[in-house]
């Protein structure tokens, strides 16, 4: 079965400067990874996603994210954070078609983003 | 487009009662939707997946009688918490499928349930 391991709970950084949130996942199949951004008492909303075509995804918001086989990462990175981008991260990942069309959600990465 | 809804958003009820949640997808047809359960300051639970006209799958753990799922249309699932306690209170997250090839959900904002 699938899984995915978020390496940080909590990552801190300063205006201006470059996000970094880790994923590494697990999967007996082509994967489908995807980020999704969660605001307080929000519903989840879609950064981006990999589906085996490009390896590096552009996502809303300035967010990228690298598939990474050789690593078995998906890491999320912004050059520059704003405060609007404090929030809960949450990198997902899904198997194929062949199997359950269901997801599996990393622990969360809780970003702050100090002025 | 691909937009989810969710009804309530926030409900409170006392112990003992049942609640409802209705989770609609509004401008598509969902064949499958899945329902999640996030406890404070962490991540997303699948509880079951709910397919239109079959019953639900759920999760290991997850008690078929106390959360029931009716699918009953392309565009409408239910979860309706039987004899709610307060360990019950939790953000209620329904999903919907709108592309098998693409593996991609589409969220609804979610329902906060207390029990009080």
């Amino acid at each position: 079965a699938q899984s995915v391991t978020q390496l940080d709970s909590h990552v801190s950084v300063s205006e201006g400067t470059p996000v970094l949130l880790r994923c590494n996942y697990s999967s007996s199949y082509s994967p489908s990874l995807f980020w999704y951004v969660q605001h307080p008492n929000k519903g989840l909303q879609l950064l981006l996603k990999y589906t085996s075509a490009a390896t590096l995804v552009k996502g809303i918001n300035g967010f990228e994210a690298e598939f990474k086989k050789s690593e078995t990462s998906f890491h999320l990175t912004k050059p520059s954070a704003h405060m609007s981008d404090a929030a809960e991260y949450f990198c997902v990942v899904s198997e194929s078609p062949y199997n359950n069309n269901d997801m599996r959600f990393g622990a969360g990465t809780r970003l702050t983003v100090k002025p | 487009g691909a937009v989810v809804s969710q009804h309530p958003s926030r409900v409170i009820c006392k112990s003992g009662t049942s609640v409802k949640i209705e989770c609609r997808s509004l401008d598509f047809q969902a064949t499958t939707m899945f329902w999640y359960r996030q406890f404070p300051k962490k991540s997303l639970m699948l509880m079951a997946t709910s397919n239109e006209g079959s019953k639900a799958t759920y999760e290991q753990g997850v008690e078929k009688d106390k959360f029931l799922i009716n699918h009953a249309s392309l565009t409408l699932s239910t979860l309706t918490v039987t004899s709610a306690h307060p360990e019950d209170s939790s953000f209620y997250i329904c999903s919907a499928d709108w592309d098998l090839a693409s593996n991609e959900q589409f969220f609804g904002p979610g329902t906060r349930l207390t029990v009080l």
